[in-house]
């Protein structure tokens, strides 16, 4: 069983949808939660990042962390084309160095 | 633009040559991090550096690779008689250091081994 795992999809949902990614993990030790963005050919762009259980609110992006169950969330509202990329987890305990989900790939189609 | 560089950002090389990739941090970020994307796959850890010191390898094959942060200027990630496997997508993360590890990755190299 891998650390991270992630649906890589694709997932097609239409305009103004709400999105909803997830990432399960195995390892009860990880404290800090992160979400990227990686449009086709461009490096991950850091979209969220939050410590421990709960929620964090950035706009139209909602992080959600549920560390009873490992499983961590991020939520899109009023998708928009311009939101198709592929979507990045990652997750790390204190300083140690980061383990990344492998990725879904999300469409936002007029 | 003070975020991450890479250079190049394709590069091709005949097996057997060697590539070297380039990394900037963004300013005020003394710690590095190097990662191998693959089609189809996530982001695979590398190397993490400091400045002169290799901090974590144990992503990092033991032969042909190798990596270094010197003092003054970008980190190097160097790979030595490529093979037709290290086609890949190569990014460098920096951070700040201290009691922040949040990572800012560069744009990339395109590691093509013809």
């Amino acid at each position: 069983q891998k650390e991270v795992e992630q649906d890589p999809g694709p997932l097609s949902v239409p305009e103004g949808a709400i999105v909803s990614l997830n990432c399960t993990y195995s390892n009860s030790a990880f404290q800090y939660f992160m979400w990227y963005r990686q449009y086709s050919r461009k490096g991950p762009e850091l979209l969220m990042y939050t410590y421990s259980s709960g929620n964090k609110e950035d706009g139209r992006f909602t992080a959600q962390v549920d560390k009873s169950s490992k499983y961590i969330s991020l939520f899109i509202r009023d998708s928009q084309p311009s939101d198709s990329a592929t979507y990045l987890c990652a997750m790390r305990r204190g300083s140690y160095i980061p383990t990344f989900g492998r990725g879904t790939s999300l469409i936002v189609h007029p | 633009n003070a975020g991450v560089m890479q250079n190049p950002r394709h590069l091709v090389r005949r097996r057997g040559q060697e590539a070297r990739l380039r990394c900037s941090p963004m300013k005020g970020h003394s710690h590095v991090y190097w990662y191998r994307q693959l089609p189809e796959e996530g982001l695979k850890f590398m190397v993490y550096l400091q400045k002169e010191n290799i901090i974590d390898e144990s992503g990092m094959p033991k032969e042909r690779f190798s990596a270094e942060f010197p003092k003054e200027g970008p980190s190097i990630l160097r790979i030595q008689q490529v093979v037709r496997g290290d086609s890949a997508a190569y990014f460098c993360a920096s951070s700040p250091g201290g009691r922040s590890y949040e990572q800012y990755f560069g744009p990339g190299t395109r590691l093509t081994v013809t």
